[in-house]
This record gives C-alpha cells, sequence and structure tokens, in this order.
C-alpha cells in the first residue's frame, strides 16, 4: 500500500501523559499537513510542512503540541500533558507541491486519541 | 478568513435519484475547491477540484460539481445515487494567493442512500 500510513490507529492514555504519533506520507510528497477532527466537525488545520520546514502552524496548536519531519520524510506530533480536550482523530495529509499548481491532499486513516 | 458552510447536516436521497449536497464558502481571493469523502473508520478520500477553467469538474465515482463565483458555491451532483454511496462528504476550500497551505474544512453533510 503506497498511501499515508499513521501509527497507531488509536490511543488510550491518562489526563497529563504524553503522547506521540507518526505519520508516513506518500514517498514524493514534499508537503505533510497534519489535522485535527473532533466528533461532528471536519477537520481543521494544525500544522504544515515543505519538505523539513515547519511553514505554518494554527494557533489551534498550543504550546503543549510540537511536530516534527526531520528529514523530510516521515514527522511525528507530540501531546505534552494530555488534556480530555484533546480527544480527537489527529489526520495526517501529504501532497506534492509543483510550480504554480495545488494538487490534493492524501490522507491517512487518522490517529484516534482518547485522553481519560 | 476563508470558511465553509455547509447547509444540511442530513441529506437522505432513494437510490437511483439524483443526488446534491450544498456547499457555499467565503474567501477574499479566488479559491481552490474540494470535496472529499468519509467512510467510517477511515481517512479522508479525494473525490474531485476546482481550481480553475470549466465550472463544472467532473470526479470520482461519477461525482461533479458546479463552481458558481456570483453565487459562491460548489454543489457536489450525481445524476444517480448508489447505496454505496452513503457516507460523510466534506467540501473544503483554500485561497489561490498567498502563503497559506491549508484546507478549511465544512463540518461535514452525512449522505444516506436508501435502497
Amino acid at each position: 500500500d503506497t498511501g499515508v500510513s499513521q501509527n497507531p490507529r488509536h490511543k488510550i492514555t491518562k489526563r497529563g501523559q504524553n503522547v506521540t504519533f507518526r505519520c508516513d506520507p506518500i514517498s514524493e510528497h514534499n508537503r505533510l499537513y497534519w489535522y485535527r477532527q473532533t466528533l461532528g466537525q471536519g477537520p481543521e488545520f494544525l500544522t504544515y510542512f515543505q519538505n523539513e520546514a515547519q511553514l505554518e502552524k494554527s494557533r489551534l496548536l498550543s504550546d503543549r503540541f510540537s511536530a516534527e519531519r526531520p528529514k523530510g520524510s516521515f514527522s511525528t506530533l507530540e501531546i505534552q500533558r494530555t488534556e480530555q480536550g484533546d480527544s480527537a482523530m489527529y489526520l495526517c495529509a501529504s501532497s506534492l507541491s509543483s510550480g504554480y499548481s495545488y494538487n490534493e491532499q492524501f490522507f491517512g486513516p487518522g490517529t484516534r486519541l482518547t485522553v481519560l | 478568513a476563508q470558511s465553509v458552510a455547509q447547509p444540511e447536516d442530513q441529506v437522505n436521497v432513494a437510490e437511483g435519484n439524483p443526488l446534491t449536497v450544498k456547499c457555499t464558502y467565503s474567501v477574499s481571493g479566488n479559491p481552490y475547491l474540494f470535496w472529499y469523502v468519509q467512510y467510517p473508520n477511515r481517512g479522508l478520500q479525494f473525490l474531485l477540484k476546482y481550481i480553475t477553467g470549466d465550472n463544472l469538474v467532473k470526479g470520482s465515482y461519477g461525482f461533479e460539481a458546479e463552481f458558481n463565483k456570483s453565487q459562491t458555491s460548489f454543489h457536489l451532483k450525481k445524476p444517480s445515487a448508489l447505496v454505496s454511496d452513503s457516507a460523510l462528504y466534506f467540501c473544503a476550500v483554500r485561497v489561490i494567493s498567498g502563503s497559506a497551505r491549508q484546507l478549511t474544512f465544512g463540518s461535514g453533510t452525512q449522505l444516506t442512500v436508501l435502497p
């Protein structure tokens, strides 16, 4: 399968613990995005990388959230000191930039986080 | 700021009938518009996009969408619905100019096709 993959698919943690999610984009894609989706809502943008550079961060991304894409391939999203409000589906997407064209984003299956 | 509205939380249609899922948008520049579909426990799947050119865009699985600049709408349509089309549909927008690369999504419309 050459699509976007995310691990783990499910994570249950206790309030105050740290969690880390991984995203492996489609191999030739240079752009990678993180979104958060809560029940009954559309995905909300969190952050975006072009290659290894983190170019945009949403105001939704508090200081407890950090994302990396160290070699421009896979990415990790870490949430420190989790809160119950962090419970959501975390989606990763990737796309291929090419000049001025805008290519669609391909989404992974998501990581569902439950904070108890 | 860019935004997307999907005015219907739920759309029910009989199998074989035409379907429409509505989307309106608000942006300060020219928009890129997208439709995605989400099946239970799966990620979003791309259906179609409007970038420029012909206002009628054809996409996957027989879906199409019509861009209407004067009404700022991008409704999703299919001439004959299938039960397997039942899913959650999201409209999304991004402005063409500027540095922002993220998509802004609507809240989604649950489509149910009744046999």
